[in-house]
Order: structure tokens, then C-alpha cells, then sequence
């Protein structure tokens, strides 16, 4: 079945800096996906969605690159703030077949001020 | 719209007792899933219904564990004769039909359990 790898388990950094956060993924057939936020003591909550069309992705304060050659994909915070310290999962679905999405085990993000 | 509503928040049980999770999908959802979460295993996917069916349950432990959906507005995950490496947030979702595939998933605050 679908594997899903997240890179880095922890991350620190200082306001204002990026985050790159990656995952990657072994279904070849595998064309939705999805990053959650999950802010402490919370629920997850959806960042973006993409899909196997989309290469790129913006958001406010944040970039989703998919590389579908090397089944990577990629959660960008720019400028990051400390309102952004939270545990970011990215989350995988196949491309036909049931609903089932597959998670990446969680990045943890700390933005010190 | 409340959102997903799950019952309890927190559940403590003895070691062997029996514990009933309870979720509320967004009305209109027509699908629900349920999760477990810990520090170890992270996120890790139980089972999921469709329009009330049980359509995968290829994460649930084989023994112990069962959910069920009498009705699109509720599902339940109970756990029978729990252990304590079965405490853990449970975690459930609801998803609209609406985009097929690429419909995200609208998740609940979940149930912490503790099994002493």
C-alpha cells in the first residue's frame, strides 16, 4: 500500500524565516493531496489541496509545490510567524478506489519570535 | 455549521472496560472516517463509511475494535475490553460527496482516551 514519508519530524526557526516541509510518497497512482494544520490542542485543519494537474500553489503565507516525477510534495511557510507554530501533516489520496487518504506522520513547527 | 462534534472529549477507563466514541458528521456529509493518533504511530486510518456503509476497514484491529453508522447522522467506534495501548485521541471526519476524490476532510476536536 501507499507509503508516506514527512521530513522534518521537528523544525525551529525564527519569525520571518521559511519552513519547507516535504513528504514523499511511493503510489505512482496516487493524485490528491492535502495538507492539514493541527495548531496545539486542536483539530486539523485543511491548508491546501492539490492535485496530480497542479504543479504549484499558493496560499497566503505559504507555497505547495508537487513533483509528480519524484513523488514529492512540498509545504513552503515564507516569512513564517509565530501564529504559525503548529504540527503540519501532508495527506495522500489514490486516484481512483475508495476515499482513504494515507498521512504523513507530522512535522512540528516551532516560530520563535 | 458546529462543525464535527465528537463525545466525549476526554474518556478515562479501566484496563478491560469497554469505551464508545461518539461523532457527529457535518449535515449533509456523506461520508465519515474514523482516526487514532499518538506521538508514536502518528496519525494512523481505522475505517471509514459511505452513505452509512462500511466501505474500508482495513486499519481497525481486528479483535476488540468495531464501528458502525445506524444513521447518517452519527457514527460510533467502541472498543471492547481496552488495554492501555489503545489510549490515544480518536479522531473523525466527515466529507461531502461534493469533488469526489478531491473533497477534503472536515475533522472533529477527538477523544482523548486514557486506559489506565
Amino acid at each position: 500500500g501507499e507509503q508516506v514519508e514527512q521530513r522534518p519530524p521537528h523544525l525551529s526557526v525564527r519569525e520571518g524565516d521559511s519552513a519547507f516541509i516535504t513528504c514523499t510518497y511511493t503510489d505512482p497512482n496516487s493524485y490528491y493531496f492535502f495538507w492539514y494544520k493541527q495548531e496545539p490542542g486542536a483539530s486539523l485543519q485543511l491548508l491546501m489541496k492539490v492535485f496530480s494537474s497542479t504543479e504549484i500553489n499558493e496560499g497566503q503565507g505559504f507555497t505547495v509545490l508537487l513533483n509528480k516525477k519524484d513523488k514529492r510534495l512540498s509545504l513552503n511557510l515564507t516569512a513564517a510567524h509565530p501564529g504559525d507554530s503548529a504540527a503540519y501533516f501532508c495527506a495522500v489520496r489514490h486516484g481512483t478506489g475508495g476515499y482513504k487518504v494515507v498521512f504523513g506522520s507530522g512535522t512540528r513547527l516551532l516560530v520563535s519570535p | 455549521n458546529a462543525g464535527v462534534i465528537q463525545t466525549p472529549r476526554h474518556k478515562v477507563t479501566g484496563k478491560g472496560q469497554e469505551a464508545t466514541l461518539w461523532c457527529e458528521p457535518i449535515s449533509g456529509h456523506s461520508a465519515v472516517f474514523w482516526y487514532r493518533q499518538t506521538i508514536v504511530q502518528g496519525l494512523e486510518f481505522l475505517t471509514y463509511f459511505r452513505n452509512q456503509a462500511p466501505i474500508d476497514d482495513s486499519g481497525m484491529p481486528k479483535e476488540r475494535f468495531s464501528a458502525q453508522m445506524p444513521n447518517q447522522s452519527h457514527s460510533t467506534l467502541k472498543i471492547q475490553s481496552t488495554q492501555p495501548q489503545d489510549s490515544a485521541v480518536y479522531l473523525c471526519a466527515s466529507s461531502s460527496g461534493l469533488g469526489g476524490r478531491y473533497a477534503e476532510q472536515f475533522f472533529g476536536p477527538g477523544t482523548r482516551l486514557t486506559v489506565l
